[in-house]
């Protein structure tokens, strides 16, 4: 079975600190996604990653940003975070055959509090 | 831009009942179609994933069908159980190996 972890399940961070989110998958796959999901706008791609030290932008990158240095781990870094920021963190993975992903796998979620 | 509608928002049946669960998308250049299922405070836990080229998808007592040409997906539960209350998320795959979301139907099974 897929295994996506995420580091933790519940965070409370004060606003202007500085915020990691780690993600780590078991299953060699080569796209690893960040999502955040929030009541009535539901999920909302922010960055994802299809290899080792690549990024591309989602639809809401600001006030993010994103390091893949090995393949299984996937963090996403608030720079400075801002109560508009307190959300649910999903982070998922999916392999890529011939250029289409397979099927997408998530973590447990992270729920993040800025105070 | 692709959009995803999944009406109703939520559903609420009796125990045993056989019930499907709707998805519609405005492209139907998509390369597959994922439904998940999400309990409160919970991650999602993928169900099944239908490629472009395929039809429907079976599993247990689930089943999804494709009809790329009308943009619409169908979820079937069987017999449905108390612990198929959940809420249900399609999401289609585009370009760029990304996923477009609904949002979701809330589906409440009454014993």
């Amino acid at each position: 079975d897929v295994k996506v972890t995420q580091s933790s399940r519940y965070l409370v961070k004060r606003t202007g600190e500085k915020v990691f989110l780690e993600c780590v998958q078991d299953m060699d796959h080569e796209n690893m996604f960040w999502y955040r999901q929030d009541p009535g706008l539901g999920l909302r791609l922010i960055y994802f990653s299809y290899d080792v030290k690549m990024k591309e932008k989602g639809d809401i990158p600001e006030g993010y940003s994103v390091s893949r240095e090995k393949k299984e781990r996937f963090s996403l870094i608030l720079e400075s975070a801002s109560t508009n920021q307190t959300s649910m963190y999903l982070c998922a993975s999916s392999l890529r055959r011939q250029g289409k992903s397979g099927a997408q796998y998530f973590g447990p979620g992270t729920r993040l509090t800025v105070l | 831009k692709q959009e995803v509608t999944q009406i109703p928002a939520a559903l609420s049946v009796p125990e045993g009942e056989n019930l499907v669960l709707n998805c519609s998308f405005t492209d139907s250049a998509i390369y597959n179609l994922q439904w998940f299922r999400q309990d409160p405070g919970k991650g999602l836990t993928s169900l099944l994933l239908i490629q472009s080229s395929q039809r429907e998808q079976t599993s247990g007592r689930l089943n999804a069908s494709l009809d790329k040409s009308s943009g619409r997906s169908t979820l079937y539960i069987a017999a449905s159980q108390p612990g198929d209350s959940a809420t249900y998320l399609c999401a289609v795959g585009g370009g760029a190996q990304k996923l477009v979301f609904g949002q979701g139907t809330r589906l409440t099974i009454n014993p």
